[in-house]
């Protein structure tokens, strides 16, 4: 079954600084990778995937995710924080056979002015 | 604006009682999906339909129950609520297992 681990429960960066919020997975076969942004009290906002192709994937509001399939990771990144990027992120992992996406516990990034 | 539907947002109701969530997926999207998020259990996921068939089944107590329509909408039924069933309902839908688009959610509050 596939398993998804964001090692970090909040992150904090200064605004203007790079972000890196990481990302492990477990899956048999082709990974399908997602990031999905949530704000206080709303549902969670596709950001970015990947699914084949480039390992570096760009997505929305400048993020970015880099797929390492030797250390079965898809970190995103963001050149230059800002303040309204403060949100809970979760990374998720879909199978082959398409009929589960598995989402991590989510990482709290907080960015501070 | 995601294109999904969830209502109610917000419903308060007691133990023992019985609600019905809905959601509309985005035009076109055949997959439904239902997770619940709760403070310490993150987003477990429920159940996934597509096209009117249940299609996976997750983490969903026997007391919850699903089925989607021949317009492809979708309903969650809780019943004999407990405390512990206070959360975020979500429901997302896809085209194909694309990525998922998700509804604002329906918050339960078990009192």
């Amino acid at each position: 079954a596939q398993s998804v681990a964001q090692p970090e429960d909040q992150v904090n960066v200064a605004e203007g600084n790079p972000l890196t919020v990481k990302c492990t997975y477990s899956v048999s076969g082709n990974p399908y990778l997602f990031w999905y942004v949530q704000y206080p009290n709303r549902g969670l906002q596709f950001l970015l995937k990947y699914i084949t192709g480039d390992n570096l994937v760009k997505g929305s509001y400048g993020f970015e995710a880099e797929f390492n399939k030797s250390q079965t990771s898809f970190h995103l990144k963001k050149p230059s924080a800002l303040v309204s990027d403060s949100a809970l992120y979760f990374c998720a992992v879909r199978d082959n056979y398409g009929q589960n996406f598995v989402f991590g516990p989510g990482t709290r990034l907080s960015v501070l002015p | 604006d995601s294109g999904v539907t969830q209502t109610p947002k917000h419903l308060i109701t007691a133990t023992g009682q019985r609600v019905t969530l809905r959601c509309s997926p985005r035009s076109g999207d055949l997959s439904v999906y239902w997770y619940q998020q709760s403070l310490d259990q993150g987003l477990q996921f429920l159940i996934q339909y597509y096209n009117g068939e249940e299609r996976a089944k997750g983490n969903i107590l026997e007391r919850f129950s699903a089925q989607q329509f021949p317009d492809l909408h979708s309903e969650l039924n809780l019943s004999s609520l407990e405390l512990g069933d206070s959360a975020l309902y979500f429901c997302a839908s896809s085209v194909q297992s694309r990525e998922l688009f998700f509804g604002e959610g329906s918050r339960l509050t078990v009192l």
